[in-house]
């Protein structure tokens, strides 16, 4: 069974809108949510990350909205750009397993201009 | 600044064969990890080693998969025989165990076929 569920599985968004793209997960020994980006061709890379101590994490158009009650986190893009265009992976671990991610099914954004 | 390396980059077997992934981590990084990517099951944690040990190898599906790690500066995933549900990408990562944040690097990948 999957540990973190994500959607929407694909999204299709104009240039200058806002992506939105949720996760949610059962287990609250996570302690640790990257979001990973992935472009054709390439493997995942970092980022954003957040740990549950913060309800929010902004970097520069990127922001993961984190809700612990709900179990719920999300990241959003501000103003997408066709640049932006990828797959896109949450993630989570936990305290005491810190380097097994439990990745999401992952999020193909394309972002038409 | 050499990332991850992984060869080869495509691989086309015939079902039976033995496959050899290889991979070179980050130098200095001593976690590495071998993932799995398929349409159907999305991203899968295969195995994982710190400073050349295997950690957590509860995602290696059956005995036909092995990984080795003889020192900090390679590893091995084998696939003996292959079978064509084989076919996927296989990602290496590593990263650096007490560095904030945690981050996994990736490789680009080996595209593997299995016909």
């Amino acid at each position: 069974q999957q540990q973190v569920k994500q959607s929407p599985q694909s999204l299709i968004v104009q240039k200058g809108g806002i992506s939105i793209i949720n996760c949610a997960y059962e287990n609250t020994a996570f302690d640790y949510f990257p979001w990973y980006q992935q472009f054709p061709g390439k493997g995942p890379a970092l980022l954003i990350a957040i740990r549950p101590d913060v309800s929010e994490k902004k970097e520069g158009r990127f922001t993961i909205s984190f809700n612990k009650s709900a179990k719920q986190f999300s990241l959003h893009i501000m103003d997408s750009q066709p640049g932006d265009s990828a797959t896109y992976f949450c993630a989570a671990s936990t305290l005491y397993n810190f380097n097994k991610f439990y990745f999401g099914s992952g999020t193909k954004l394309n972002v038409k201009p | 600044d050499a990332g991850v390396i992984q060869s080869p980059r495509h691989e086309v077997t015939e079902m039976g064969q033995e496959v050899t992934l290889r991979c070179k981590p980050i130098s200095g990084h001593n976690s590495l990890f071998w993932y799995r990517q398929t349409m159907m099951r999305g991203l899968e944690l295969l195995i994982y080693f710190n400073n050349n040990v295997p950690i957590d190898d509860s995602g290696m599906p059956e005995d036909r998969f092995s990984a080795k790690m003889p020192n900090a500066s390679f590893s091995t995933l084998k696939i003996q025989p292959s079978e064509p549900r084989d076919s996927a990408v296989y990602f290496c990562a590593s990263s650096l165990e007490g560095e904030a944040g945690g981050e996994q690097y990736f490789g680009p990948g080996t595209r593997l076929t299995v016909t």
